[in-house]
C-alpha cells in the first residue's frame, strides 16, 4: 500500500538557519505530493504541492521538488523564522479509480525556531 | 478552495457519554472525510461520508462507535459514542478539491478530551 515516511522530530533551529525536513514515499502509480503545516490549535493548511515528477512546489520561502527516482519530496527553507514553528506533514494522494483520491499522511515533524 | 467550519472547537466530556461534531462547508461537495489525530500522531482516516448513502468506514472504525450523518452536500456530523479516555484526540473534517492532484482542505479541528 501507499505510505509516507518523514524525519523524526522535534527539530529545533535558530532563527535564520537553513531547514530541511526529509520525506520519502511508497506508492503505486503516480501520486501527487503535498506538504501541510499545522500551527498550534489549528487544522492543517496546505503549504505547497507537486503533481508530477520534477515539479517544484514553493510557498512562503519553502520549496520541495518531486523526485521520482528517489521517491522523495524533501521540504527546504533557506532562512527560518520564529513564526515557522509548527508541525509539518508530508502527504501523498493517489487516485481511487474514479472514487476520489486516497490521502496518506506522514507522522509529522515538529519544528521549533528559537529567536 | 473551500472554507470549512467545525464545531465545537474543543470539549471535555465524561466517559460513557457521546459527542456530536458538526462540519459545514461553504460549497457543495460530493464527499466529506473525517480524520482522527491522536496526541502527537499523524492523521488517520475514519470514514468517507457521501450524501445520500451510508458512510464508508476504514479498517478499525465501526459505525456503532462513530455514526456519521450527511443530510446534504454542505454538511456532515460525526458522533463519538460511549467515549473512553482513548478517544481523546483531535477530530478533523476534510473535503477535497475534486480533481486528480487537488489538495485536501481541513476544518480547524475539534479537540476532544475524555475524562
Amino acid at each position: 500500500g501507499n505510505s509516507v515516511t518523514q524525519m523524526e522530530g522535534p527539530v529545533t533551529l535558530s532563527e535564520e538557519a537553513f531547514l530541511t525536513i526529509n520525506c520519502t514515499y511508497t506508492a503505486t502509480g503516480y501520486p501527487s505530493l503535498f506538504w501541510y503545516v499545522q500551527y498550534p490549535g489549528e487544522g492543517l493548511q496546505l503549504l505547497l504541492k507537486a503533481t508530477k515528477a520534477d515539479d517544484k512546489g514553493s510557498n512562503k520561502g519553502f520549496e520541495a521538488t518531486y523526485r521520482k527516482e528517489t521517491t522523495s519530496f524533501h521540504l527546504e527553507k533557506g532562512s527560518v523564522q520564529v513564526s515557522d514553528s509548527a508541525v509539518y506533514f508530508c502527504a501523498l494522494s493517489a487516485s481511487r479509480g474514479g472514487y476520489g483520491q486516497n490521502f496518506v499522511f506522514g507522522p509529522g515533524t515538529r519544528l521549533s525556531v528559537l529567536p | 478552495s473551500a472554507v470549512i467550519s467545525q464545531k465545537p472547537s474543543r470539549d471535555i466530556c465524561q466517559r460513557g457519554t457521546s459527542l456530536t461534531i458538526q462540519c459545514q462547508v461553504d460549497s457543495q461537495v460530493t464527499m466529506m472525510f473525517w480524520y482522527r489525530q491522536q496526541p502527537g500522531q499523524s492523521l488517520t482516516l475514519i470514514a468517507t461520508a457521501n450524501q445520500g448513502s451510508e458512510a464508508t468506514y476504514e479498517s478499525g472504525f465501526v459505525i456503532d462507535k462513530f455514526p456519521i450523518s450527511r443530510p446534504n452536500l454542505t454538511f456532515s456530523t460525526l458522533t463519538v459514542s460511549n467515549m473512553s479516555p482513548e478517544d481523546s484526540s483531535i477530530y478533523l473534517c476534510s473535503v477535497e478539491a475534486g480533481r486528480i492532484g487537488g489538495e485536501a482542505f481541513f476544518g480547524q479541528g475539534t479537540r476532544l478530551t475524555v475524562v
